[in-house]
């Protein structure tokens, strides 16, 4: 089993709509989780981090956190076309500062 | 501010050339790291450098070197590349290396190699 996987998409939603992205991690020892957004050519920008359980909420941005499932989400409300890009999950290995990405889903908002 | 800042933006080198990457950050962060991210794939980690020691090396071909010269600075060293080598190298940096600290990147040097 891979260490991060993520629905590898692309998905495509209509502007306004909620985006839901998904990722799923094997290391049971994982305590932080990261999302990261990548435009076409650009680096990685970081969107949300969570550490605990239940849901985290900035602006449009939700990230859920479920341990025992060992996924981890990111709602994307009113979905804009400027959030068109890829979304990397990443966590920490073994709580150590390797930092594994997930493949990536390639999100397109289409106006 | 959490502006890391990568030079330069693009590079072409040959097979036999010699070049260096830089990146530098004001955060007064005491780990960072270089990052290979190849086209449609995620960034696989290289190097981390911990208060300026090398602390993870992803058994990277010694024809990439790292140099951490001061807790600012990271300069990845290039030389003898293959043509495979062509990618993205990304910096980034974090607080330190403690579970969950998060990690902000650069924008990248984007490298050819002929």
């Amino acid at each position: 089993q891979k260490e991060v996987e993520q629905n590898s998409g692309p998905l495509s939603v209509p502007e306004g709509a909620i985006a839901s992205l998904n990722c799923t991690y094997s290391d049971r020892g994982s305590q932080s989780f990261f999302w990261y957004r990548q435009y076409s050519g650009k680096s990685p920008e970081l969107i949300m981090s969570i550490y605990s359980n239940g849901d985290k909420e900035d602006g449009r941005f939700t990230a859920q956190l479920n341990k025992a499932s060992q996924y981890v989400s990111l709602l994307i409300r009113d979905s804009q076309p400027s959030d068109s890009a890829t979304y990397l999950c990443a966590v920490p290995v073994g709580g150590s500062e390797k930092l594994v990405f997930g493949k990536g889903t390639k999100l397109t908002v289409n106006p | 501010d959490t502006e890391v800042t990568q030079t330069p933006k693009h590079l072409v080198m040959g097979m036999t050339n010699k070049k260096s990457l830089k990146c530098e950050q004001h955060m007064g962060h005491r780990a960072m790291y270089w990052y290979k991210q190849k086209a449609k794939k995620p960034p696989e980690l290289m190097f981390v450098y911990s208060y300026e020691k090398l602390s993870i090396n992803e058994s990277v071909p010694s024809r990439f070197s790292p140099e951490c010269p001061n807790s600012s600075l990271l300069n990845l060293h290039l030389h003898a590349l293959q043509p495979e080598d062509s990618a993205l190298y990304l910096c980034a940096s974090s607080q330190d290396t403690g579970t969950g600290r998060t990690q902000y990147f650069g924008p990248g040097t984007r490298l050819t190699v002929l």
